[in-house]
């Protein structure tokens, strides 16, 4: 059957290696910035999010990047596992803005062994 | 359940027929949204519902589509004289504000034939 992401730009790395997938966003006006993984068939599940008065963010295994100046975001991943293979999208929003968010086009992150 | 469940998980039904996709948020939260994703692209959004009321239906692309949440809890998203242009995944999005993490639902797939 079909699957989200089949004609997205694919990023490939071996497993252990990490991982950088870059977004640009569209609103300056945004302040709310979220990166989403989707597996095949499934629905996005947030990974981490980002407000703009800061400009790094870290996770467990996960730190997202934001530079306003250029309105680029970045999720790098550490030690990349095959289980991290997935369509990965970033979103924008306003604080107060009830999630009504806006998704980049997506980029595919294929590990492998 | 635990999560946003949403039914069916796959729809096929002819152009010109009616259609109803059914939401079942997380319980107790009280913001819902629907989004709509095409294939290769990220979710669009749809409608937000904060209790009973819809918010905001910016995103409903025509006077076909129509959103219901009679009890601020299950929502059904509807579809009138469905085209083929409609076939997408429906996606439904819950949080227990409009300001906190939205959780997805594996969302619908929708087929018109």
């Amino acid at each position: 059957g079909e699957s989200v992401g089949l004609h997205l730009p694919t990023l490939s790395v071996q497993e252990g290696d990490n991982s950088i997938i870059n977004c640009a966003y569209s609103n300056s006006a945004s302040d709310y910035f979220i990166w989403y993984k989707q597996e095949s068939g499934k629905g996005p599940q947030f990974i981490i999010d980002i407000r703009s008065n800061m400009d790094k963010r870290q996770g467990q295994r996960v730190t997202v990047l934001l530079n306003k100046t250029v309105k680029h975001l970045s999720l790098q991943i550490a030690a990349t596992q095959p289980g991290d293979s997935a369509v990965y999208f970033c979103a924008e929003s306003s604080i107060g803005g009830y999630n009504k968010l806006i998704f980049g086009a997506g980029t595919r992150l294929a590990v492998h062994p | 359940g635990a999560g946003v469940s949403q039914t069916p998980s796959n729809k096929v039904t002819e152009k010109g027929k009616y259609v109803e996709l059914r939401c079942d948020p997380i319980s107790g939260h009280t913001a819902l949204y629907w989004y709509r994703q095409s294939l290769g692209q990220g979710p669009e959004f749809l409608i937000y519902f904060q209790g009973t009321g819809a918010a905001d239906d910016s995103g409903l692309p025509n006077d076909r589509f129509f959103a219901v949440r009679p009890e601020g809890s299950v929502s059904t998203l509807k579809i009138q004289r469905t085209e083929r242009g409609d076939s997408a995944v429906y996606l439904c999005a819950s949080s227990s504000d409009g300001n906190t993490e939205a959780f997805f639902g594996q969302g619908t797939r929708l087929t018109v034939v």
